[in-house]
């Protein structure tokens, strides 16, 4: 199993530039989600998902959009990125909720200038 | 405002020593897990506690869920270069969101 992949690696957008921020388990988790880490505040959650079709908000959705058309694939899209968005991204999975383990990818580095 | 404030953010120790991480909150977690982060990479779970008083031992790591399941602790007993890392710890809000501590960076110097 690969686990929990991410792609890309790195990213670097112009202010007002969109993208799409991959992610794909192999697990047949249930509930996936999506954090953002900046240097001293630890993972603060964007949005997540406890099944395919159904997405919810997190602690900071604002200027990120989601969709889980599948149990395999949770995407995150930046519609006009900010530099206030520049941060480490990573996607996470889990069987069942978050009382249960979560398996983290390998993040992804966003940098808006 | 934090919701799960770790402390310190910062340790810095020689091999050999004990060392305890705290994670404090003003909220009752229905489950709280700590987590462990190399640079680079994604965090990986090293415990989950969910009873009030529950203590669990991992080779040289204790950790421990306060009585009202608003506070834990991390002790490491005789630290190693190994442990070097990011701790984080996660408290379940309900079932479905995880808030996270801003993290204690340590690093173990040989």
């Amino acid at each position: 199993n690969a686990g929990v992949t991410q792609t890309p690696k790195f990213q670097v957008l112009k202010t007002g530039q969109s993208m799409t921020l991959q992610c794909a388990q192999d697990m047949n988790h249930e509930y996936m989600s999506w954090y953002r880490q900046d240097p001293g505040m630890g993972l603060r959650l964007i949005h997540y998902s406890v099944g395919a079709g159904i997405t919810d908000q997190g602690e900071v959705p604002n200027g990120y959009n989601v969709s889980r058309s599948t149990t395999e694939d949770f995407p995150l899209r930046l519609l006009s990125a900010a530099p206030s968005q520049t941060s480490v991204y990573f996607c996470a999975s889990s069987y069942s909720g978050a009382s249960y383990e979560q398996y983290f990818g390998p993040g992804t580095r966003l940098t808006v200038t | 405002t934090q919701l799960l404030e770790q402390s310190p953010q910062f340790l810095s120790i020689q091999e050999g020593e004990n060392l305890t991480v705290y994670c404090n909150s003003s909220s009752v977690f229905s489950s709280l897990q700590w987590y462990r982060q190399e640079p680079g990479e994604g965090p990986v779970l090293l415990v989950t506690v969910v009873t009030g008083g529950e203590v669990k031992k991992l080779k040289r790591l204790t950790f421990q869920f306060g009585d009202a399941r608003k506070d834990s602790s991390l002790h490491i007993t005789a630290a190693q270069p190994g442990d070097t890392g990011l701790y984080l710890c996660a408290g379940g809000r309900g079932a479905q969101k995880l808030v996270f501590g801003q993290g204690t960076r340590l690093t173990i110097n040989p």
